[in-house]
């Protein structure tokens, strides 16, 4: 039963450059998670998709936009990069269970550097 | 608003030695899970426990054990006769429902050494 992947699992940019991560979720899971892990800090949630919709955004800029696709995998879209964009971007899925909550399993992350 | 607090940024211990890793949160939804995750320098953060907010007992894995309270709004994590391998970053995490989605709200993360 595979996990939740990633790819790639390292990526060099500089700014003002686009950026495209990807991620599968576990099988059978539904929805895609997306959060940003800077050096030293906790994961903070970016925005997560469920049948194709962005369902809810934390506090990010319109440069960070993402797509889920039919086979539930999902690609983060980061435009105009920012050195602060530097950090670890990681992929989470779980199973919608509508107002019943679901345990959220992350991927190995995608190391983003911006010089 | 929902946020999580780890006071403790680091914390180092020799082998064999019990650590407990402290949590405190804040929430005003009665219903709402909370979490610990682990992230070794891999950077993957590794699934260790759920807890519902309506379920108050403790747990007990391994040498892993969990004691919430609701009415200080703790979720403390013991690591008995620790080892090396537990070395890693550890994050407590709250999750409700927002606008039909679930979102986590980490800690700031409690780094943990063991030294041998």
């Amino acid at each position: 039963d595979a996990g939740v992947t990633q790819s790639p699992t390292h990526l060099i940019k500089t700014r003002g450059q686009q950026v495209t991560l990807r991620c599968s979720p576990k099988s059978g899971h539904d929805t895609v998670s997306w959060y940003q892990q800077a050096l030293g800090q906790g994961p903070q949630f970016i925005f997560q998709y469920y049948e194709e919709e962005e369902r809810q955004r934390g506090n990010f800029p319109d440069r960070f936009s993402g797509h889920q696709f039919p086979n539930y995998s999902s690609e983060l879209n980061v435009n105009a990069l920012l050195l602060g964009d530097s950090a670890l971007y990681l992929c989470a899925s779980s199973l919608n269970q509508g107002a019943l909550l679901d345990t959220q399993y992350f991927g190995p992350g995608t190391r983003l550097t911006v010089l | 608003a929902q946020k999580v607090t780890q006071a403790q940024t680091e914390i180092s211990v020799v082998e064999k030695e019990d650590v407990t890793l402290d949590c405190v949160y804040e929430t005003r939804d009665t219903t709402y899970y909370l979490f610990w995750y682990k992230q070794p320098p891999s950077g993957e953060l590794v699934f260790l426990i759920r807890r519902n907010s309506f379920d108050e007992q403790n747990e007990i894995s391994g040498r892993y054990s969990w004691n919430f309270q609701k009415s200080t709004s703790s979720f403390n994590f013991t690591i008995t006769a620790s080892q090396v391998v537990d070395s890693a970053v550890y994050f407590c995490a709250l999750s409700g429902i927002i606008q039909g989605a679930q979102k986590l709200v980490f800690g700031q993360g409690t780094r943990l050494t063991i030294n041998p």
